[in-house]
């Protein structure tokens, strides 16, 4: 199965904790986006990344937040200090290049905050 | 920023009917994507469209690109229990194609 994998399914951690989410895109995909999905809400952008570079980190809160799609390995979305509004569903979506629209949605991170 | 709206939240429609849901927007987008989401699960693309009027099948899926690039429609015929889901509208934002997603309709199919 060669589709957008995400680990771990499921987080819980309690505030003050550090989230870390992980994203292995679809093989041949080089372009990973992330995205946050609250209850009864839309996906709402959070940021665009390459391999080894952030392009778009417009939709990232400014603290806490940080991204990374190393060279080699998963897509890292980290979330320091969490706090209960944190509390959502964490997707990202691959792509194989530069303009291309479609993009394909792994199954989600559900981080918990206590 | 561009929005999309998508009305109404829910919809609950008889197993065996046809079901019809709009998305529109204030913005011209030049790209509509149509997603599903089922509980606990990613959303899967059903259909793309890429041209104003284009007219695009997938099965029991039928969707278009407005003509005034302002909105979308989604068509799903004779619904079965499977069908149950989220529907999303998206459509790419900007330079980089980040996704600007409606609020999506929640459809129940009623055996």
């Amino acid at each position: 199965n060669a589709g957008v994998m995400q680990n771990p399914r499921h987080l819980v951690r309690r505030r003050g904790q550090e989230a870390r989410l992980r994203c292995s895109p679809m093989k041949g995909h080089s372009h990973v986006y992330w995205y946050r999905q609250l209850p009864e809400e839309g996906l709402k952008f959070m940021v665009y990344l390459q391999k080894e570079n952030i392009i778009d980190e417009s939709g990232m809160p400014k603290e806490r937040f940080s991204a990374e799609f190393p060279k080699e390995g998963p897509s890292i979305l980290r979330i320091q200090q969490v706090v209960r509004g944190d509390s959502a569903a964490y997707f990202c979506a691959s792509s194989p290049r530069e303009g291309y629209n479609e993009q394909f949605f792994g199954p989600g991170t559900r981080l918990t905050v206590l | 920023g561009q929005q999309l709206n998508q009305s109404p939240q829910s919809m609950f429609i008889q197993e065996g009917e046809d079901v019809s849901m709009n998305c529109t927007s204030s913005s011209i987008f030049n790209t509509w994507l149509w997603y599903k989401q089922d509980p606990g699960e990613g959303p899967v693309l059903l259909i793309a469209l890429y041209k104003a009027g284009e007219l695009t099948s997938n099965g029991r899926l039928t969707a278009q690109f407005g003509i005034t690039r302002k909105d979308s429609f989604l068509n799903i015929s004779a619904s079965i229990p499977s069908d149950v889901g989220i529907y999303f509208c998206a459509g790419p934002t900007g330079a980089n194609s980040k996704l600007t997603f409606g609020k999506g309709i929640t459809l129940s199919v009623r055996p």
